[in-house]
């Protein structure tokens, strides 16, 4: 069974500044995906990311990006020029189909 | 352009009472899957439908629970007995083929008092 570790349960970062929040995970296959999500007080799970194992390239949207480390698996993601509407919890997912396999999530707090 | 809708939002039930919680999927998507928020915990997975059929419950717990996707309306996870350790955030996600992109409704949160 796939399991999915984020080893940091919260974390925070001062308005304007970057963060970066770890993930592993454990597969043995070669194919699968990556996402993160985050989970506001309203609990909406929102997409916020996601990776295809088998490109090398790190995935980017906006201020958010991933650090990709497949022979490591490892997935951070780093949130670059912090909002305080980046607040939230963030969980890291992993799938080779479509059962999604999460993390226990992180925590951000953003200070002002 | 709705996207998934999930009703109610907030449930609350009596111990061995049963609890219906709803899922319509968004316009398009036949593919369904519930997961389950525990406090402090990730989604699991609880089961995987299509239309009629149900592809994979693997993760719902083996009595009391039971879903469905009917070929009309909307996707239904149903909570006979339900006891205390039931609270939960209960979450539905569709997607348009099997391994495409699911995008998630915004949770039925389930109180067993």
């Amino acid at each position: 069974a796939q399991t999915v570790t984020q080893s940091q349960p919260e974390m925070s970062v001062q308005e304007a500044e970057t963060v970066t929040l770890s993930c592993t995970y454990d597969t043995s296959e070669s194919d699968y995906y990556l996402f993160w999500y985050k989970q506001p007080p309203s609990r909406q799970m929102i997409l916020v990311i996601r990776q295809e194992a088998y490109k090398q390239q790190n995935a980017t949207e906006n201020r958010f990006s991933v650090n990709f480390q497949k022979a490591a698996k490892s997935f951070s993601l780093k949130i670059s020029d912090s909002q305080l509407g980046d607040a939230a919890m963030y969980f890291c997912a992993e799938t080779m189909s479509y059962q999604l396999t999460f993390g226990k999530g992180t925590k951000l707090s953003v200070i002002p | 352009n709705a996207g998934v809708m999930q009703n109610p939002r907030h449930l609350v039930r009596r111990r061995g009472q049963e609890a219906r919680l709803r899922c319509s999927p968004m316009k398009g998507h036949s593919h369904v899957y519930w997961y389950r928020q525990l406090p402090e915990e990730g989604l699991k997975f609880m089961v995987y439908l299509q239309k009629e059929n149900i592809i994979d419950e693997s993760g719902m717990p083996k009595e009391r629970f039971s879903a469905e996707f009917p070929k009309e309306g909307p996707s239904i996870l149903r909570i006979q007995q339900v006891v205390r350790g039931d609270s939960a955030a209960y979450f539905c996600a569709s997607s348009v083929i099997r391994d495409a992109e699911q995008f998630f409704g915004p949770g039925t949160r389930l109180t067993v008092l």
